[in-house]
């Protein structure tokens, strides 16, 4: 099963207007990153935000991070056309001793001009 | 900076054929990841390799293997294909392990036919 489940699945808003989404996730991890998606294309990082740390800011974007809920929430504000995409969370997953990376299967957000 | 580049981009193949795909990481990433994305079942990790080594593995059959040379370049082989391999295969590099940033290509676009 998934380690990351983003929510909601869709989100759809105007131009200007702030964008939440959401991660809830599993098991105990080392840290959590963001990373968006245009048109199928390849994927683009956008924050990351360790489990010791409950904030973190990177221009119009805020992460927050509770471990306590083991859930993450991403910001943007002032939203603009260009950040109509795919946000997905990813989460850091052990296994047997090493790791790998499990990703969400994202929130579809659309900014209407 | 060159970004991470994947070849072919496009690539259409009839069951039980092979396919190999590559990826040239950043100049000084050492670790590369593949993932498998489809509408379905989302973003899957494949496989990490790291100074030519496979440090993690995804839940994926044999017929899915990869490799990594010296100069951190990296393929993966697609043996006996079946429909359900039609999907986008994206590689990432990153500075170090899994839990780094990941830095992700373009993708391949793999059809079976």
């Amino acid at each position: 099963s998934q380690q990351g489940e983003e929510d909601p699945q869709a989100l759809s808003i105007q131009e200007g207007e702030n964008a939440t989404m959401n991660c809830s996730y599993k098991t105990s991890i080392n840290n959590l990153q963001w990373y968006r998606q245009n048109s199928g294309r390849g994927l683009v990082h956008l924050i990351l935000i360790r489990s010791n740390e409950r904030e973190k800011h990177s221009g119009r974007l805020r992460v927050t991070l509770d471990t306590s809920k083991k859930s993450s929430s991403l910001l943007i504000t002032a939203s603009r056309a260009a950040d109509t995409a795919s946000y997905f969370c990813a989460t850091d997953h052990p296994q047997g001793g090493s790791e790998k990376l499990v990703f969400g299967k994202g929130t579809k957000l659309t900014v209407n001009p | 900076k060159a970004g991470v580049t994947q070849t072919p981009r496009y690539l259409i193949k009839t069951r039980g054929q092979q396919v190999t795909l590559s990826c040239s990481p950043i100049s000084g990433h050492r670790s590369v990841s593949w993932y498998q994305q489809t509408p379905g079942q989302g973003l899957q990790f494949l496989f990490e390799y790291f100074s030519e080594t496979q440090r993690n593995k995804g839940n994926f059959p044999g017929r899915f293997s990869g490799r990594q040379f010296s100069n951190s370049r990296s393929e993966m082989n697609v043996s006996t294909l079946e429909l359900g391999d039609s999907a986008l295969y994206l590689c990432a590099s990153s500075l170090g392990p899994m839990n780094y940033e990941q830095y992700f290509g373009p993708g391949t676009r793999l059809t079976v036919t």
